[in-house]
């Protein structure tokens, strides 16, 4: 198994840019989470999504972000406009179900740059 | 609401000797207990949980994590620490009965020293 697939692996892009990044979970998983982890503020979750729905958005940091899955195997996470402060590791993750005690799978993150 | 607490940012031990991360927690229902490691560059990989049974918990790599309910931790231990043991740990919590959210500590870094 291929794991969790994220790409780019590195962007570095200027304020007010658009960015996408990309996710494929792991196959036969049907939960799907975008995380940001910073020096400063630590692994947050952004973004919970299960068969394909976003089930809690609490964590998304304002309008200028959002998240989409359109099927099983892809999601995206988009920053519009990109600001300096959205720099970080962007991590996605996948699990089994939509239980409690399934641990999750982490992709290698997206390094995020913003100048 | 759950939070989890990791009290050391850093811990150093020579290689050979146990070592202990330590975790507390807390939940209004069940916990469900989580160890995760990240290596430099790489995503976080879990370690090991604990649901129900036995308290003690063996994972991956050696560790094993003892849950104590009266103490609210889950504590990460490992009889003989090795080098290549060096890594950021975190420790999770997520509520029972069907709660999703994972709440992740602010992690604890290992240095190994040989």
């Amino acid at each position: 198994d291929a794991g969790v697939i994220q790409s780019p692996r590195h962007e570095v892009t200027e304020m007010g840019q658009e960015v996408t990044l990309r996710c494929k979970p792991i196959s036969g998983h049907n939960s799907l989470f975008w995380y940001r982890q910073t020096m400063m503020r630590g692994l947050e979750l952004l973004i919970y999504f299960n068969n394909n729905v976003p089930i809690d958005d609490s964590g998304m940091p304002e309008d200028r972000f959002s998240a989409k899955m359109p099927n099983a195997s892809f999601s995206t996470l988009k920053i519009q406009p990109s600001e300096p402060r959205d720099s970080a590791v962007y991590f996605c993750a996948s699990g089994r179900g939509g239980t409690s005690y399934n641990e999750q799978f982490f992709g290698p993150g997206t390094r995020l740059t913003v100048l | 609401a759950q939070s989890v607490a990791q009290p050391e940012d850093q811990v150093n031990v020579a290689e050979g000797n146990p070592l202990t991360v330590k975790c507390t927690y807390s939940v209004s229902g069940n916990p469900y207990l989580f160890w995760y490691v990240q290596y430099p560059n790489r995503g976080l990989q879990f370690l090991l949980k604990y649901i129900t049974g036995d308290n003690l918990v063996k994972g991956s790599y050696g560790f094993e994590a003892e849950f104590n309910k009266s103490q609210t931790s889950f504590h990460l231990k490992k009889p003989s620490a090795l080098v290549s043991d060096s890594a950021l740990y975190f420790c999770a919590v997520r509520e029972g009965a069907g709660g999703f959210k994972t709440i992740f500590g602010a992690g604890t870094r290992l240095f190994v020293k040989a």
